[in-house]
C-alpha cells in the first residue's frame, strides 16, 4: 500500500449506529487531517493532528470523535450522526505542520445517514 | 460572503481549447495558493503550488496570482480529455499551521 487509504470506501449506517472510519498513510508524514466534504460546498477542515497531539478541532460536534494512537493512523469515531452528516470524509497527511508541506489525500469514506 | 469564491460550472469545453479555472477571495492575509484536481471518487491531488503573486508553469498548466485583485487563475493548454475532473482551489495566510481554505471546485468536461 502507498499514498493515504482510508477504510471503509463506503459506509451506510442508521442513526443511532456507532462506526469508525480509518485512515493510514504510508508516507512517513506527522501531520494528518479528517476533511468533510458535502454536496456544493467547500472541503471543511474538520481536526488536526502534528505528532498524535491535537492541534485542531474545527467547531466539530462531539457526535464526531478522532483518535490518533500513531503517527501513521487517524481513525474518526462516529455515533448518533444526523442525515446531515452525509457527506464524503476525506483523510489527508503533510510531513510537517507548515503551509508550504503538500497535503496528500487519501480517497475519501463515502457516508450515508438514514 | 464566503471566504473564497469558485464558480460550480460544469465548464465543458472541446479537446484542444484552453481551459482558464479561476478563484476570487477576500482575505488579504492569503499568501500559499493551490490548485488541487479531483477525479470521479477519488481525493483530491495537489497540481499547483505558487507563493505570493505572480505565474508559474508546469507543462500544460500555468497558474496565476493577482494578490492586489484577490484573484486566483489556472489555465490548462491543449486541454485533454483526461483532464475532466473537479478543480479546487485553495490558499492559506501561512501563519496558522497547515490550514487551508478550499473553494468549492470547478467541475471541468473536456470532450473529444
Amino acid at each position: 500500500e502507498t499514498g493515504v487509504t482510508q477504510t471503509p470506501r463506503h459506509l451506510v449506517m442508521g442513526m443511532t449506529n456507532k462506526k469508525s472510519l480509518k485512515c493510514e498513510q504510508h508516507l512517513g508524514h506527522n501531520a494528518m487531517y479528517w476533511y468533510k466534504q458535502s454536496a456544493k460546498k467547500p472541503l471543511e477542515l474538520m481536526f488536526v493532528y502534528n505528532f498524535k497531539e491535537q492541534t485542531e478541532n474545527n467547531s466539530v460536534p462531539s457526535r464526531f470523535s478522532p483518535e490518533c494512537p500513531n503517527s501513521s493512523h487517524l481513525f474518526l469515531h462516529l455515533h448518533t450522526l444526523q442525515p446531515e452528516d452525509s457527506a464524503l470524509y476525506l483523510c489527508a497527511s503533510s510531513q510537517e505542520l507548515v503551509s508550504t508541506d503538500t497535503q496528500y489525500f487519501g480517497p475519501g469514506t463515502r457516508l450515508t445517514v438514514l | 460572503q464566503k471566504e473564497v469564491e469558485q464558480d460550480p460550472g460544469p465548464l465543458s469545453v472541446p479537446e484542444g481549447a484552453i481551459v482558464s479555472l479561476n478563484c476570487t477571495y477576500s482575505n488579504s492575509a492569503f499568501q500559499y495558493f493551490m490548485w488541487y484536481r479531483q477525479y470521479s471518487r477519488k481525493g483530491p491531488e495537489l497540481l499547483m503550488y505558487t507563493y505570493s503573486s505572480g505565474n508559474k508553469e508546469d507543462g500544460r498548466f500555468t497558474a496565476q496570482v493577482d494578490k492586489s485583485s484577490k484573484y486566483i487563475s489556472l489555465f490548462i493548454r491543449d486541454s485533454q480529455p483526461s483532464d475532466s475532473a473537479t478543480y479546487l482551489c485553495a490558499m492559506s495566510a501561512g501563519n496558522a499551521g497547515n490550514m487551508l481554505t478550499f473553494g468549492g471546485g470547478t467541475r471541468l468536461m473536456v470532450k473529444p
